[in-house]
């Protein structure tokens, strides 16, 4: 079945520094869909992307998606403590009855 | 913005009993909703995914008969944990998906703990 691979699994950053994290699916996506989960939350979503090489910016979270759609990256510039949480990318295959695949996220932690 | 709802967000239950946790999409219809199981610092797992007047697809190595999918209405399904047991305790969170996108969106989850 689709797989999503999603690396770093940590990454610890000081206040400042940018931040990225990555996603491959073993599979070609429909569209792919980033979350964003705090401490004790739930995935809240932040964006989704559906065409070939994609890039949309919200503030200092850039995120684009492969000319193969099968890879997309999240980056933010500058981390400010209010971006620590995990950081999930799903896959959604597309066929109308599939549900996301999710990443295994990436828990930013930073430090002051 | 589109809103879906979980109850209870919490529940502790002994071993044995069942746990019915509904999942509803407030201001859209969802012919299709899916249920969720996070385990503590993991990534979601797709359990099932539910259809609205029909039998629920589960996914590989999720038993069926213990996790009990209803899907009465296109705004409410319900996950229902039989005789659960202590392994069972886990977040559990929906998604609903709008009818004809490819936009979900998630409840809040529902924390269930089995003593």
């Amino acid at each position: 079945g689709q797989q999503v691979m999603q690396i770093p699994q940590y990454q610890h950053v000081q206040e400042g520094e940018d931040f990225t994290t990555y996603c491959n699916s073993s599979t070609t996506l429909s569209n792919i869909q980033w979350y964003k989960q705090r401490p004790g939350g739930h995935p809240v979503f932040l964006i989704q992307l559906v065409k070939s090489g994609e890039v949309k910016k919200q503030k200092r979270l850039t995120f684009q998606f492969g000319e193969a759609k099968k890879n997309s990256s999240l980056h933010i510039t500058a981390t400010q403590t209010t971006d620590v949480g995990t950081y999930f990318c799903a896959g959604y295959s597309g066929g109308g009855a599939d549900g996301l695949t999710f990443g295994k996220g990436t828990h930013l932690i930073i430090q002051p | 913005g589109a809103v879906v709802s979980q109850h209870p967000s919490r529940v502790i239950c002994k071993s044995g009993t069942s746990v019915k946790i509904e999942c509803r999409s407030l201001d859209f219809q969802a012919t299709t909703m899916f249920w969720y199981r996070q385990f503590p610092k993991k990534s979601l797992m797709l359990m099932a995914t539910s259809n609205e007047g029909s039998k629920a697809t589960y996914e590989q190595g999720v038993e069926k008969d213990k996790f009990l999918i209803n899907h009465a209405s296109l705004t409410l399904s319900t996950l229902t944990v039989t005789s659960a047991h202590p392994e069972d305790s886990s977040f559990y969170i929906c998604s609903a998906r709008v009818d004809f996108t490819d936009t979900q969106y998630f409840g809040p989850g529902t924390r269930l703990t089995v003593l």
